[in-house]
């Protein structure tokens, strides 16, 4: 069955510091991987996807994330954090008919 | 384009009443979908329907009903409400892509109370 984990319920950073949200997976087929963003009171928001090809992919607002086969990862990243990156941010797997199953979540905060 | 609303935004119900939420779409999208959001859990899916008159079972489907009689709408019916369903819903729709790489776009989101 695949599943997903995402390390780490809160993280808290300094604008302009490194944002890294941890993404691991489980999964016995080839997986598409997602990272969604919730802003406060709104729905979720595509940030970037992994289908196939390149492993680094870039998405808006400045975030990245690579995929990682042998580590069974797909961690996001970005390498300045600004004041209104403060979100939730999930990690998801697609699985047929585009079914999401997702992670726990992550509450990025980033203080001044 | 609204692409994805729910209705109602808020809803307070005691235990043992009945509602229904309609998501609707105006994005001509196949897929559609119910999750639920609680704390820690992330977004568990309820039902899924890939086209008009279609219906699924998804993770957490107890307690919920669904019908897609139209291809733009999508609704979830509550039959008899319990407090363990108090959450925030959230409807999604995406293209029918086979090999499921296609984008859910997501709606605002009910939140709903059960005393």
């Amino acid at each position: 069955a695949q599943s997903v984990t995402q390390l780490g319920s809160h993280v808290s950073v300094s604008e302009g510091a490194l944002v890294l949200l941890r993404c691991n997976y489980s999964s016995s087929v080839p997986p598409y991987l997602f990272w969604y963003v919730q802003y406060p009171n709104q729905g979720l928001q595509l940030l970037l996807k992994y289908t196939t090809g390149a492993t680094l992919v870039k998405g808006i607002n400045g975030f990245e994330a690579e995929f990682k086969k042998s580590e069974t990862s797909f961690h996001l990243t970005k390498p300045s954090a600004h004041m209104s990156d403060a979100a939730e941010y999930f990690c998801a797997f697609s699985g047929g008919y585009n079914k999401l199953i997702f992670g726990a979540g992550t509450r990025l905060a980033v203080h001044p | 384009n609204a692409g994805v609303t729910q209705t109602p935004k808020f809803r307070v119900l005691k235990t043992g009443q009945s509602m229904t939420l309609l998501c609707a779409q105006d994005m001509n999208h196949e897929y559609m979908y119910w999750y639920r959001q609680d704390p820690g859990m992330g977004l568990r899916l309820i039902h899924y329907s890939v086209g008009e008159g279609t219906t699924a079972k998804g993770e957490v489907p107890d307690g919920y009903n669904v019908s897609r009689l139209k291809k733009q709408n999508f609704l979830l019916g509550l039959e008899s409400a319990a407090p363990s369903q108090t959450s925030v819903y959230f409807c999604a729709s995406s293209y029918p892509r086979l090999d499921s790489t296609d984008t859910q776009y997501f709606g605002p989101g009910t939140r709903l109370t059960v005393l």
